[in-house]
């Protein structure tokens, strides 16, 4: 069975803050891949990055970093300098390789100006 | 490049009434996802099609949902009869399977509520 957990269920900053949202994954899978996904207030999924179970390297896309850690199940977001635009609701999916999907409940970030 | 498209957006319906989702995938996508989204949670996976046959539908309540893909393009998604709990956006996505990576392009969704 899969599992991802956000923990957070709301995060208020104000702008220019920088904010971490977690996410925590559960699978028995060797091979899997994880995502986060931002949801406007539109509705729209939009994709913001992927990761493969055998990537651990960070990454850093201008203001957003992903911190992948395999031996705490942890695939965790930070907006730096946060700002109003920034404000939605995010989502962590995890992927095995036979393309079962399992999504988080995600975590409404506002941001304030 | 044109994106998902999903239609209608919105509808009403009363319980026990039938609905149909459309959905057109981005040109060249193989793969066909339907999402239930529940207000409060993350999507749940209905149904998976990889050109126009079901790859995995084991999240799909058979007994009153069903969908298709005819032509291994657009896609409608059907309930029948349709029931209070299944108030919800459904949304569509469609992805490019390369090697086993798949990132998914999302459609807008159509909000169902059933009264």
């Amino acid at each position: 069975a899969q599992k991802v957990t956000q923990a957070q269920t709301e995060i208020s900053v104000v702008e220019k803050e920088d904010v971490t949202l977690d996410c925590v994954y559960e699978t028995r899978d060797t091979t899997y891949y994880l995502f986060w996904y931002k949801q406007p207030p539109s509705g729209e999924l939009v994709f913001l990055i992927r990761r493969n179970s055998f990537d651990e390297q960070n990454e850093i896309s201008g203001r957003y970093s992903w911190n992948f850690q395999k031996s705490t199940s942890s695939f965790n977001f930070t907006i730096t300098a946060s700002q109003v635009v920034d404000s939605a609701v995010y989502f962590c999916a995890l992927y095995t390789n036979a393309g079962k999907s399992t999504f988080g409940d995600g975590t409404t970030l506002t941001v304030k100006p | 490049e044109a994106g998902v498209a999903q239609s209608p957006r919105y509808k009403i319906i009363e319980k026990r009434q039938s609905v149909a989702f459309w959905c057109n995938p981005i040109s060249g996508h193989a793969t066909l996802y339907w999402y239930q989204q529940i207000l409060g949670q993350g999507p749940k996976l209905l149904i998976q099609f990889q050109n126009n046959g079901v790859v995995d539908d084991s999240q799909l309540p058979k007994d009153r949902f069903s969908a298709e893909r005819l032509k291994g393009v657009d896609s409608t998604l059907k309930i029948q009869p349709a029931k209070l709990e299944d108030s919800a956006v459904y949304l569509c996505a469609s992805s490019f399977p390369r090697d086993t990576i798949y990132e998914q392009y999302f459609g807008p969704g159509t909000r169902l509520t059933v009264t």
